[in-house]
């Protein structure tokens, strides 16, 4: 399974894009990365996942380069409603087997 | 509407009863799984199900039991309970049809084991 690291936390303010980046050295070729979000004594959300290069969703874009050593997670335009953890996850196999291994995530605090 | 439902949302109880946490997805999924969420650690995956009748152990799995005899159903069992599994537990379910990695997730389960 890969590991993943990525920073304890993070500040921002309102209006700003932030960019959470996590590194995945030994990510295995057939895994996808994925990033979710949780808010307080909330489940985990799924915000978006990738392979390689750049995905777009309505809520973020997840970045990619050519080795997929890293990604990066971008939230354009925060809002205080953002503050939450955010953990990005490297999956075994694709997910075929359904086992996730989240870190401690980062947790990214969003001030007015 | 698509969800994943537990119950009891909080439990207060002593140690050894047993207790029966419940989940319920409406989706058809057949993957389930839970997760227990502490702090400084975050969550740790305690047992999965692949399918009706298929359950596997995930990271930590002592302590619990699971069954898995309907699709929908995947009740977290603990039959002893101690201390030490006072946490924040979460049920998630997901389908290959999701894509990898996917999983939709409970609401939670906040136990305190006295």
């Amino acid at each position: 399974l890969a590991k993943t690291t990525q920073p304890i936390s993070m500040d921002s303010y309102e209006g700003q894009e932030v960019n959470i980046t996590c590194s995945h050295n030994n990510i295995a070729t057939n895994d996808y990365i994925t990033w979710y979000q949780q808010f307080p004594s909330q489940g985990p959300r799924f915000i978006i996942q990738g392979y390689k290069t750049k995905v777009t969703n309505e809520v973020a874009s997840l970045f990619i380069p050519a080795d997929r050593k890293s990604s990066t997670l971008s939230l354009p335009r925060v809002s205080l409603s953002d503050t939450a953890v955010y953990y990005c996850l490297v999956g075994e196999d694709g997910g075929a087997t359904n086992k996730l291994i989240f870190g401690t995530g980062t947790l990214l605090a969003v001030q007015p | 509407e698509a969800q994943v439902t537990q119950n009891p949302r909080y439990l207060i109880t002593v140690t050894g009863k047993k207790l029966t946490v419940t989940c319920s997805q409406n989706m058809n999924h057949e993957y389930m799984s839970w997760y227990r969420q502490d702090p400084g650690l975050g969550l740790r995956q305690i047992y999965y199900s692949m399918n009706v009748e298929v359950t596997d152990k995930g990271d930590v799995p002592e302590g619990y039991k699971v069954s898995r005899k309907e699709k929908r159903n995947f009740p977290l069992i603990l039959e002893s309970p101690s201390p030490n599994q006072t946490s924040l537990y979460f049920c998630a379910s997901t389908s290959r049809r999701e894509g990898p990695d996917t999983q939709y997730f409970g609401p939670g389960t906040r136990l305190t084991v006295l």
